[in-house]
């Protein structure tokens, strides 16, 4: 079993819509919460990170982290086709040092 | 405020080959680590170095190895290259006091014939 799994996609909505991408994991140790977006042959990208359990919003994206469901989540609203991207989430359990990471949601958006 | 920096963006090797893979941290920061990704994966963990050394490693052979230099800059070698060591090796870096999270840099693409 992989310590972290994330939905593969491929997930495609409309401009606008919103966007809800999802995360499960076995470790109960994880207590540091990220989510990266990457374009495509670039990097990963910082989008949220979120320590413990509860709610963090930065603009249009919300990350969710329940710890006693080893669940996390990414809701992104008033989807742009510039939101277009692979979306990886990821989780460490010793203050940002070795992550792990889901395989990744490719999202597309449609003008 | 430079981000984190990688080169060469692109690299074309043979099988048994070696390869020297560098990466800049972002100004400030002290900690750098290595990640493998394979194509439509995310990225596995290799190693992580602070202080020039070597703090933890991932589930990789002992064909990888890096380094970390008094600037804080480091180095991936991987030896005796494998097809299956085709990926997009990324950098990240962080300042291990300050309590942040760490940041990617763009990777080096490596291709093995």
């Amino acid at each position: 079993q992989k310590e972290v799994e994330q939905d593969p996609g491929p997930l495609s909505v409309p401009e606008g819509a919103i966007v809800s991408l999802n995360c499960t994991y076995s470790n109960s140790a994880f207590q540091y919460f990220m989510w990266y977006r990457q374009y495509s042959r670039k990097g990963p990208e910082l989008l949220m990170y979120t320590y413990s359990s509860g709610n963090k919003e930065d603009g249009r994206f919300t990350a969710q982290v329940d710890k006693s469901s080893k669940y996390i989540s990414l809701f992104i609203r008033d989807s742009q086709p510039s939101d277009s991207a692979t979306y990886l989430c990821a989780m460490s359990a010793d203050n940002f040092n070795k992550f792990y990471f889901g395989s990744g949601t490719k999202l597309n958006v449609k003008p | 405020d430079a981000g984190v920096t990688q080169s060469p963006t692109h690299l074309i090797k043979t099988r048994g080959q070696q390869v020297t893979l560098r990466c800049s941290p972002k100004s400030g920061h002290d900690t750098v680590s290595w990640y493998q990704q394979a194509l439509g994966q995310g990225p596995q963990f290799i190693f992580q170095y602070y202080e020039e050394e070597e703090r933890q490693r991932g589930n990789f052979p002992d064909r990888f190895s890096g380094h970390q230099f008094p600037n804080y800059s480091s180095e991936l070698n991987v030896n005796a290259l494998l097809l299956g060591d085709s990926a997009l090796y990324l950098c990240a870096s962080r300042l291990t006091s300050g309590g942040e999270t760490q940041y990617f840099g763009p990777g080096t693409r490596l291709l093995v014939l």
